[in-house]
């Protein structure tokens, strides 16, 4: 069964540092998106991105955080100076174009530890 | 914008019981309600969806109803087993390529 991959599966960074978050969604997948889960609570949304740009993005998602997808393949967030707040499970995922959410699937997530 | 809320946020339930958890939305332009098991450390897996076309839909021992007028949806889990321990997310969406809004999660412990 295809699978989100995402890279590291844990990263430890120093406040202030700027960190970058890597997934490969599902190759036919057209519509990508990140989530986060701090420890204990729901997913939140953070961005959808289509056809090369951001098609949504939440209050969450301010100036700090950016993605791109630089090669066709991967499809990145970075975050550019980490703070406490930001220690979170990270979740990439991707869907098929078509007939509301075909195939929406997780990866396994990148757990951010900001120290 | 949406809110999910999901009730209740803990249930523990005997080998064999059912499990009923129920989601509300707030958005009446939701057309999509997934329902996802998390295990721990690990990502959100998809377990049944519904749309907003059907009422119920069943797999096995997992069914989701959905009533569109009152803006709310439940997952039951009948003859419950000890694997089917985990945290439970619902949420909801509209339109294909668009967010999904979660609940924030029932932790079900099955005690055999």
């Amino acid at each position: 069964e295809p699978e989100v991959t995402q890279t590291p599966s844990h990263q430890v960074t120093q406040m202030g540092q700027e960190v970058i978050l890597r997934c490969v969604p599902i190759s036919n997948h057209l519509y990508f998106y990140w989530y986060r889960q701090i420890l204990g609570q729901k997913v939140e949304f953070l961005v959808s991105f289509y056809n090369n740009e951001i098609s949504e993005k939440s209050e969450i998602f301010d100036d700090q955080f950016s993605v791109e997808r630089p090669d066709g393949s991967n499809f990145t967030l970075k975050i550019r100076s980490t703070k406490l707040e930001d220690s979170a499970m990270y979740f990439c995922a991707s869907s098929e174009l078509g007939q509301g959410y075909y195939g929406y699937t997780f990866g396994s997530g990148t757990r951010l530890t900001v120290v | 914008g949406e809110n999910v809320e999901q009730h209740p946020s803990t249930l523990s339930v005997q080998e064999g019981d059912s499990a009923v958890i129920k989601c509300t939305y707030s958005d009446s332009a939701s057309n999509y309600f997934p329902w996802y098991k998390q295990e721990l450390g690990k990502r959100p897996q998809l377990i049944i969806d519904i749309r907003s076309n059907v009422g119920e839909k069943k797999d096995q021992r997992i069914a989701v109803t959905l009533n569109k007028t009152a803006k709310h949806f439940s997952l039951h889990i009948t003859e419950t087993q000890p694997e089917d321990s985990a945290v439970y997310f619902c949420a909801a969406g509209e339109a294909a390529g668009n967010k999904l809004t979660f609940g924030g999660g029932t932790r079900v412990l099955v005690k055999p």
